[in-house]
């Protein structure tokens, strides 16, 4: 069955940069149309989209924090990493990874989601 | 980017009452929008993708209609799991923003 297991820092002070790593298994992300994403959530608020790896390593990234991100993917590993620089105060949330298939296109799958708090 | 926005933010109704929540596009997204339902504590999950279709396992009470800019989630008869916050999506374009929630609350 798919999983997808979100991990990382759970305490980051501000400047620092995070790094996430999404490990999954039950599909490949070398499959045509396959897509991992990561969105966040900070205590209390909405969802937010951050970036999106595809299949072909085409990548898509929240225009507001383009600057900040970087998302790639070992498919050998059946990882993706996100790396978020300069982290700041407002970026405590909790971050899960999904997965995105073509039909729909949908988020079937997701994470259970880790907590990221950042503080000095 | 295509902005979402959902309305009411927050509901109260009771077991057995219909709802309906609406989503709005700032450009039209054709039916590229999907609907979550999310839980305290735990991460969202798909309800209904490509405006209506039902995802595997949903019940029939839930679904889903609307084209274009306009969209709506209807709950026909409301059951006590269902209180949760539900969260539209456009999968139109990327960045695949989500609306900001609406809350469901029990009266």
């Amino acid at each position: 069955q798919v999983t997808l297991r979100e991990s990382g820092p759970a305490l980051v002070k501000p400047t620092q940069t995070l790094t996430l790593t999404c490990t999954f298994s039950g599909f490949s992300l070398s499959t045509s149309g396959m897509c991992v994403t990561w969105i966040r959530q900070p205590p209390g608020k909405a969802l937010e989209w951050l970036a999106r790896i595809d299949w072909d390593d085409d990548k898509y990234y929240s225009t507001s924090l383009r600057t900040r991100l970087t998302i790639s993917k070992d498919t050998s590993k059946n990882q993706v990493v996100l790396i978020m620089t300069n982290m700041d105060l407002v970026d405590t949330a909790t971050y899960y990874c999904a997965r995105e298939i073509p039909a729909g296109p949908r988020l079937d799958y997701w994470g259970q989601g880790a907590l990221v708090t950042v503080s000095s | 980017d295509i902005q979402m926005t959902q309305s009411p933010s927050s509901l109260s109704a009771s077991v057995g009452d219909r709802v309906t929540i609406t989503c709005r596009a700032s450009q039209s997204i054709s039916r590229y929008l999907n609907w979550y339902q999310q839980k305290p504590g735990k991460a969202p999950k798909i309800l209904i993708y490509a405006a209506s279709t039902l995802q595997s396992g949903v019940p029939s009470r839930f679904s889903g209609s609307g084209s274009g800019t306009d969209f709506t989630l209807t709950i026909s008869s409301l059951q006590p799991e269902d209180f949760a916050t539900y969260y539209c999506q456009q999968s139109y374009s990327p960045p695949r923003t989500f609306g900001q929630g609406t809350k469901l609350e029990i009266k």
